[in-house]
């Protein structure tokens, strides 16, 4: 079964700082690869995602990530924090030949200082 | 395009009574599907459902049901409401309910057992 790690609980950045934000997965095929971001109380925004093709997939908001399969690494990157973007992030990987049946990670709690 | 809607948005029950939760997908969309958020256990894959039929189902118990009608609209129910239950209750939809279909997702049913 796959299965999604994002080792950091919590990120405090300063507004204006580079950001990056970890995610393994564990799965045998290329995967589909996922970030969501949820502010309090809400639901699930997608950020960018990943099914196949060039490694390095631009999303919204600014944030990029990319796929590297030797690592089994998806990080997600936004080279200038902005205060809007605390909130917490998740990556999630979809089950063999399906995007619907998402495996999320723990979640990383962004916070940014002014 | 209006996005995934979720009512009721809040609900408090008490142990051992059963609830009802509605989601009505993007137009157009025809595969909804069901997950648990809580502090402990994170986002967790509760079933899927497309064309009227549950096409996946999550490691939850029986106790735990859904269905979709034929306007896509779905519903969850969970009987014998446990202090455990208690969550944000996600429904994602996504338009074709095949590989690499991207699945957004509505604000969530908050669910209180008391």
């Amino acid at each position: 079964a796959q299965s999604v790690t994002q080792p950091d609980i919590h990120i405090t950045v300063s507004e204006g700082a580079s950001l990056e934000l970890r995610c393994n997965y564990s799965y045998g095929a290329t995967p589909y690869l996922f970030w969501y971001v949820q502010s309090p109380g809400q639901g699930l925004q997608l950020l960018l995602k990943y099914f196949s093709g060039d490694t390095l997939v631009q999303g919204i908001k600014g944030f990029e990530a990319e796929f590297k399969r030797s690592q089994s690494s998806f990080n997600l990157r936004k080279p200038s924090v902005h205060w809007s973007d605390a909130a917490e992030y998740f990556c999630a990987v979809g089950a063999e030949g399906s995007a619907r049946q998402l495996t999320f990670g723990s979640g990383t709690q962004l916070t940014v200082l002014p | 395009k209006a996005g995934v809607t979720q009512t009721p948005r809040y609900l408090i029950k008490t142990r051992g009574q059963q609830v009802t939760l509605s989601c009505s997908p993007i137009s157009g969309h025809r595969s909804v599907s069901w997950y648990q958020q809580t502090p402990g256990q994170g986002l967790q894959f509760l079933f899927e459902y497309f064309s009227e039929t549950q096409r996946n189902k999550g490691n939850f118990p029986g106790r735990f049901s859904g269905r979709q009608f034929s306007n896509s609209r779905s519903e969850m129910n969970v009987s014998t409401l446990e202090l455990g239950d208690s969550a944000l209750y996600l429904c994602a939809s996504s338009k074709r309910g095949t590989g690499g279909d991207t699945q957004y997702f509505g604000p969530g049913t908050r669910l209180t057992v008391l």
